[in-house]
């Protein structure tokens, strides 16, 4: 099946530093990706969808300067949170679509981020 | 706005007991759904899906789900569930087809007495 990489698994940064977290499909090209953040016991909330070579689309609520997204290429998109706050700190999950729209998707392991 | 409602946050059942998991979403033109499972410490997987055709559909590891329009439900059923299916249970819709994003409940935990 399609295997969706993430790295890092899990990371701790400083108060106002910055964090770069990538997503790769390993075995496939993903036009689209999406980044998602869930709280503890919580589902996932859907942050942006990724497109290669365009912007992302953010949902309301989410801050784009503060939640950097690029997908430079087809099996590559960077989540980068700029400025952190102790409030960042959550789990990053991002998924991709492996064939047509509205198909499902396929998830990574997540990164575990922890803002000191 | 689209919306999904899980509406048993802790379900625990003991092994071999019948599985019900409710699911209700709230958009009424047509919807793709989804069932992803997550095991301790793992990533979301893909349980089944439902696009079009029969509403009863299969997924893996003995789970099936039904689509009952009129309800706007998708319940999750297992006739015998195992220790094993110990997770976290999330309903899924998509209601646009066209830009593959997809809405989650809440989830529902199971936790299987061995």
């Amino acid at each position: 099946g399609a295997v969706v990489s993430q790295h890092p698994s899990w990371v701790i940064c400083k108060s106002g530093t910055s964090v770069k977290i990538e997503c790769r499909s390993l075995d496939f090209q993903a036009t689209t990706m999406f980044w998602y953040r869930q709280f503890p016991k919580q589902s996932l909330m859907l942050m942006a969808t990724s497109n290669e070579g365009s912007k992302a689309t953010y949902e309301q609520g989410v801050e784009k300067d503060k939640f950097l997204i690029n997908h430079a290429s087809l099996t590559l998109s960077t989540l980068t949170v700029t400025s952190a706050h102790p409030e960042d700190s959550s789990f990053y999950i991002c998924s991709a679509i492996l064939g047509l729209a509205g198909d499902q998707q396929y998830f990574g392991p997540g990164t575990r981020l922890t803002v000191t | 706005a689209q919306s999904v409602s899980q509406h048993n946050h802790h379900v625990i059942l003991s092994e071999a007991a019948s599985l019900e998991l409710g699911c209700n979403y709230s958009y009424g033109g047509t919807v793709n759904l989804f069932w992803y499972v997550q095991y301790p410490g793992q990533h979301l997987q893909l349980l089944l899906k439902y696009f079009s055709g029969d509403p009863l559909v299969k997924g893996i590891k003995g789970f099936e789900a039904e689509f009952i329009k009129s309800k706007f439900s998708f319940n999750l059923r297992k006739p015998s569930v195992q220790w094993s299916d110990t997770a976290e249970y999330f309903c899924a819709v998509n209601a646009d087809s066209s830009a593959s994003k997809i809405i989650f409940g809440s989830g529902t935990r199971l936790s299987i007495r061995p």
